[in-house]
Parts: structure tokens; sequence; C-alpha cells
């Protein structure tokens, strides 16, 4: 089963709007969250990535909620352009040497932005 | 600059047949890693090298091999290949197994038939 949930599975906003995208994970042992971008045929790439000691990271466009407490986490991309029309996976890892590396990812949400 | 190369993009194989999908990194990273990505799963890790001489399990090895050639290069072999295989294949590469951005390849896209 998966250790870190995703949703929703797909968005569609209009250029200028708000996509947002949330996960929640189980393991407590978890202490870094990444969100990865992925467009069709390619490779995901890391966007932004935060850690549990922190409520909010923001670069650019993109913003990173993080809820210790609930064991949640979301992504926000403010403004949303055509150009961000790709697929987001959530990912979760533990702060261990024999851990890093090793993500959980969410099943991914396919953010569709119209003109 | 190439970053992660895997090759092939495609590849249409028969139930039973072998294949040794290749990935080689030009960035002098330490470790690389194999994930398979299917729909509404995510990416899973199949294999992962922390450093050159090492491999160790993913989340889902079983039916895989890996062989980490040299430093730059980890390859994903198939032995028999079953259908539950077809997937895409990603590998990835980061500066070293504590390094959180790794980069990946394109992908291998995998039909077994």
């Amino acid at each position: 089963q998966q250790q870190v949930k995703q949703s929703p599975q797909s968005l569609i906003v209009q250029k200028g709007g708000i996509s947002i995208i949330n996960c929640a994970y189980e393991n407590t042992a978890f202490d870094y969250f990444p969100w990865y971008q992925q467009f069709p045929g390619k490779g995901p790439a890391l966007l932004i990535a935060i850690r549990p000691d922190v409520s909010e990271k923001k670069e650019g466009r993109f913003t990173i909620s993080f809820n210790k407490s609930a064991k949640q986490f979301s992504l926000h991309i403010m403004d949303s352009q055509p150009g961000d029309s790709a697929t987001y996976f959530c990912a979760a890892s533990k702060g261990t040497t024999d851990s890093w590396g090793k993500f959980q990812f969410g099943a991914g949400t396919q953010v569709v932005v119209t003109p | 600059n190439a970053g992660v190369t895997q090759t092939p993009k495609f590849q249409v194989l028969k139930t039973g047949q072998s294949m040794t999908l290749q990935c080689a990194q030009d960035m002098n990273h330490n470790s690389m890693y194999w994930y398979r990505q299917d729909p509404g799963m995510g990416l899973r890790l199949i294999y992962y090298s922390a450093s050159e001489g090492t491999t160790d399990k993913g989340e889902v090895p079983n039916g895989y091999n890996v062989s980490r050639l040299n430093k730059r290069e980890f390859s994903l072999r198939l032995e028999s290949a079953a259908p539950s295989q077809t997937s895409v294949y990603f590998c990835a590469s980061s500066e070293r197994s504590g390094q959180i951005r790794q980069h990946f390849g394109d992908g291998t896209r995998l039909s077994i038939l």
C-alpha cells in the first residue's frame, strides 16, 4: 500500500488561478518532503522541498505548506501558467543514513492549465 | 550537457525474453537508482547503488537484477520478462546517497506481450 497518499488525481485550472495538490503520510519517521514536476516524455525533476521544522516554503510561484500534526503537506501553484501543465508528484523520505535517496512517492496529480 | 542517458527509449518484448536496460550519467555522481512508474502508483524504487561497487534492493526488486558497471553506468536486467513488468523505467543519479536532488533520465517505455 502507498505510504504517501496524493490528491486529486487530476485538476484543471484557468490561467492565473491557484492549483492546490495535497499529500498525506502515515510514517512519522519521514522528515523530508520533496515535490517533483514531470512533463510528458520526460523524467521527473525536483521542484521544491521542505523539512518538518518549517511550516511553509516558497520558491517563486510555488509554495509548500506543511502541517506536522495532521501529517499533511500541500503544493500551491500561484498564478498558474499553461507552462505549468505537467504531472506533479509528492514524496517523502526518512532521515536515516540507510534511507537517504529511498523516497516513497505519491501517485501523482495531472495539472492542466487552460489559456 | 547530457545528464542521465537511458537506452533504449522504447522496447517491446515477449514473455520470457530477457533484456538489459542501460543507464549512464556524466555528472560524476556516486549514487544511482532504478525506478518503475505505473499509472496510479507513482514511482517505486527497484534497486539502488549508493556508491560504485554496492547495490541494494528497493521496494520492488523481484524479477530484476542490477549491475553497477563503473561509476558512470548502472544497468537493470530482466531475466525472464513478464507482462506485469510492463512499465516506464527511470534511472536517476545523485551526488551521494545523502543528496536529496536526484537527476532523472527520460525513461525507457517497456511493453511485454
